[in-house]
């Protein structure tokens, strides 16, 4: 059984240029939550998302970011217009159950804005 | 005063030793905790997950929960190389969709 996919793994960007970040969940899970986190710094929730529906974006920027989790493929971030304060890295965990229970993490995507 | 504390260390102990790592929260309504391990440059592993106060055993590793405290542990026994990692503590209110992690403390296991 595979795991959490991400993809790409490194991703460098010009600063104004759109980033877009790729997870896939594990086979059975439709739960998927994505994170940020910078140096030295814990993970920072952003979005909760289930199949075709944003359940919760508090932790996301009004401005630049949106997410998606289409019925068939991927979940996607995507970064507009980015600016350097955007380098980070950006992990996607999903789970089978939803809040509160377990969520399984895949490798991350470093986003560097040069 | 953040909502989850965890001491970023660097922590550095020979091999085999006891390795005793630590949460506080201020959100007495957390219900689920979690610690993750985080080798660099990779996606956090999910170690322990636990509902209540107590303790849940795994191998060589043991979470401990005190709620009227607000304050979880991880040990770990007979150290090992391979732990060297940054192991983060989780937690969650029930229903939440917002998990807030520590900053993680780094360990580095000596040979």
């Amino acid at each position: 059984n595979a795991g959490v996919m991400q993809n790409p793994r490194h991703l460098v960007r010009r600063r104004g240029q759109e980033a877009r970040l790729r997870c896939s969940p594990m086979k059975g899970h439709s739960h998927v939550y994505w994170y940020r986190q910078l140096p030295e710094e814990g993970l920072k929730f952003m979005v909760y998302l289930q199949k075709e529906n944003i359940i919760d974006e508090s932790g996301m920027p009004k401005e630049r970011f949106s997410a998606e989790f289409p019925k068939e493929g991927p979940s996607i971030l995507r970064i507009q217009q980015v600016v350097r304060g955007d380098s980070a890295a950006y992990f996607c965990a999903s789970s089978p159950r939803g809040p509160g229970y377990e969520q399984y993490f895949g490798p991350g995507t470093r986003l560097t804005v040069t | 005063q953040k909502e989850v504390e965890q001491d970023p260390g660097p922590l550095s102990v020979p091999e085999g030793a006891i390795v005793s790592l630590n949460c506080t929260y201020s959100n007495s309504a957390f219900q689920y905790f979690m610690w993750y391990r985080q080798y660099s440059r990779k996606g956090p592993e999910l170690l322990m997950y636990t509902y209540s106060s107590g303790n849940k055993e795994d191998g060589r590793f043991t979470a401990q929960v005190d709620k009227s405290s607000k304050y979880i542990s991880l040990f770990i026994r007979d150290s090992q190389p391979s732990d060297s990692a940054t192991y983060l503590c989780a937690m969650a209110l029930y229903n939440n969709n917002d998990m807030r992690f520590g900053a993680g403390t780094r360990l580095t296991v000596k040979p």
